[in-house]
This record gives C-alpha cells, structure tokens and sequence, in this order.
C-alpha cells in the first residue's frame, strides 16, 4: 500500500516557465511534509518542508502548497532553470514519535527545456 | 564543510559474502538513517538509530544489521541472508529523531553482486 503517491513519473518545462510536481497521501496521521531533489548518483537534496499547520511555505523559487482536507501537496517552481532538472521526490512523516520514519514517493523527473 | 560522507562510492560483493558500508557524518545529529532506493522506487527505510548505542529496525531490516557505537559513525552490514542486495544504499543524517526536521543525506554507495 503506497501510502505517498507522485502519479507523475515525468514532466517536461520550458526555462522561465513554472514547473508544479503533485503529490498525494493517504494516511491522515502524517503532519510534516517534504520535497528532495535528487540527481543521478547523488544522495537526495532537501528543498522545502511544510507542517500540517500550514498551507504554504515558500524559499526563492520554490514554493510548497498543502491542501489537507484533499490530502494533497504540490511543488511549484518559478521560474524554472535547467538546472532544476533532476527527480524530485515528496516525503512524509507522521506524529505520535514516529517523526523518524520519511515515507517517500516514487519521484517525478523534472526536465527543463532551454 | 559539514556533511555526511559515504564510502565506497561503488561495491562489489560475491554471493555469500557480507559487506559493510561506511557512514559518517560531522553533522553533530543525534538521528541517522539507512535507505535503499530500487529503480523507479522511492527511498525504503532500513534502520534508524535515534541515539548511541541504540537502534531500531525499519521496514526492510531483513538482511541487515547495523550498529551505532559513536555518534558520528552508523555502519551497515548487508548480510549473505540479504538476497537481493543490488541497489544504491543512503545514508541520513537529522538533528533529532523526533523533532520535524529534515533529513541530510550522503551521496550513496551503490552495491552490486558479481
């Protein structure tokens, strides 16, 4: 049972334009919510985060969008430069002491077009 | 520069034989953690220590074993018992296990069966 969802395994964008990755969970007692950027061979890069008290939170160009009742999050980039290019993966962790668990979506690829 | 540093980039095992992967992080965080990516998978959480000297399993533990004798240091073993054990192996790093913070990782160590 996947409990974080990307049902978008590729997205492709023009440079300048905005780039929005989704993702989806089902289980309800998650309340901290993360993206990573990943480039082939590397570890994951932590981008952004977001707690279930909040809808929004943004850094520079990235901004994350949380939207609880749907138990849905997305990430949006403006604007987009080929060097954001790379897998991007949506994590999750729950409350109650299990803050140590990230389960993770299977990531999207992200491919900015000059 | 602080970081967590994984070593061997690239590992080889023959059939029957253990290997450790090395994970050491200067980081000052009480938390580590080992994943493993497949393709076209997400990261899977294989143990987790929240403190020296005290650690736990994650959803794939089978085949594994670790051990966290300083805080800087969180070894992993894949075991002969571990019977599909190519992949690319991450290592994290946070402040905490408790607290919602992100968490840091290495760049990996991808292992192969010969």
């Amino acid at each position: 049972d996947q409990q974080v969802k990307q049902n978008s395994p590729s997205l492709s964008v023009q440079e300048g334009r905005i780039s929005i990755l989704n993702c989806d969970y089902t289980n309800s007692m998650f309340d901290y919510f993360l993206w990573y950027k990943k480039y082939p061979a590397e570890g994951p890069t932590f981008l952004i985060s977001i707690s279930s008290i909040k809808d929004k939170n943004e850094d520079g160009r990235f901004t994350v969008f949380l939207n609880k009742s749907a138990k849905h999050l997305s990430l949006h980039i403006v604007p987009s430069q080929p060097g954001d290019s790379a897998v991007y993966f949506c994590a999750a962790s729950g409350s109650g002491g299990s803050n140590y668990k990230l389960t993770f979506g299977k990531g999207t690829l992200l491919t900015v077009n000059p | 520069d602080g970081g967590i540093t994984q070593s061997p980039k690239y590992l080889f095992r023959k059939e029957g034989q253990n290997v450790t992967l090395s994970c050491e992080q200067n980081l000052n965080h009480d938390a580590m953690y080992w994943y493993r990516q497949d393709p076209g998978q997400g990261l899977r959480l294989i143990y987790y220590s929240q403190i020296v000297n005290d650690f736990q399993k994650g959803d794939i533990a089978e085949g594994y074993s670790v051990s966290r004798e300083k805080k800087e240091s969180f070894p992993l073993t894949v075991t002969s018992a571990q019977k599909n054990p190519t992949a690319f192996y991450l290592c994290a790093s946070s402040g905490d296990g408790v607290s919602n913070q992100p968490q840091h990782f290495g760049d990996g160590t991808r292992l192969s069966i010969l």
